[in-house]
């Protein structure tokens, strides 16, 4: 079974600029999750899907959005970026939220703000 | 405020002796804990869970609900072992993880 996927693998974006990533959850898998990590502040939740919709959100400003489609596929936006916005974006994917379901770690999208 | 907090950012132990990586966690209620780890080049994955009480790679962990600590511990560690370990409770009903800042194990021969 194919793991998580993560497009773009690298970004380079400037400032103001805004971006899309995208994650493709493992076949079968309906929850999505969204870290960033930095070398300063490390793994930070950033929001989760289930079925569409968004169960959980973390403390990052209204410039980081996201949405899940139909297919369990999620996407992140990032407007106006900055430069404290680089870092490397990773999504996780499990069958459903809860407990008994292991998440799943793609390889992460770097993001490069310049 | 519901915390997570891994006091050592790098341990270095020889191949075969113990190894203890710690995690304190201040939350109300009862987390769900887990252990994640990332290997040189990998992804992150799940190394083992609270409530399954199981030993995964001769790693276990014991929830200690009075001091709210969640250790990790082998009796001898392998080269194989070096990686960043990242403490990680779960809470409310979701898959949200509030992940530690991590601990660099390096194992030396």
């Amino acid at each position: 079974k194919a793991g998580v996927t993560q497009t773009p693998r690298y970004l380079i974006k400037t400032r103001g600029q805004q971006v899309t990533l995208s994650c493709s959850p493992i076949s079968g898998h309906r929850s999505v999750s969204w870290y960033q990590q930095t070398p300063g502040q490390g793994l930070q939740f950033l929001f989760e899907y289930f079925s569409e919709t968004q169960r959980n959100k973390g403390n990052f400003p209204g410039r980081f959005s996201g949405r899940q489609f139909s297919n369990s596929r999620s996407e992140m936006n990032v407007s106006t970026l900055e430069l404290g916005d680089s870092a490397l974006y990773l999504c996780a994917s499990s069958l459903e939220p809860g407990q008994s379901y292991e998440q799943y770690f793609g390889p992460g999208t770097r993001l490069t703000v310049t | 405020a519901q915390r997570v907090t891994q006091p050592e950012k790098l341990l270095s132990v020889f191949k075969g002796a113990p190894v203890e990586l710690k995690c304190n966690y201040s939350y109300s209620g009862s987390p769900e804990l887990f252990w994640y780890v990332q290997y040189s080049r990998q992804r992150l994955q799940l190394l083992l869970r609270h409530i399954s009480r199981e030993s995964i790679k001769g790693f276990t962990a014991d929830l200690n609900k009075g001091e709210t600590s969640f250790h990790l511990k082998k009796p001898f560690a392998q080269e194989e072992d070096s990686a960043m370990y990242y403490c990680a409770p779960r809470t409310g009903g979701g898959n949200k993880l509030t992940f530690g800042t991590g601990t660099q194990l390096k194992v030396e021969l």
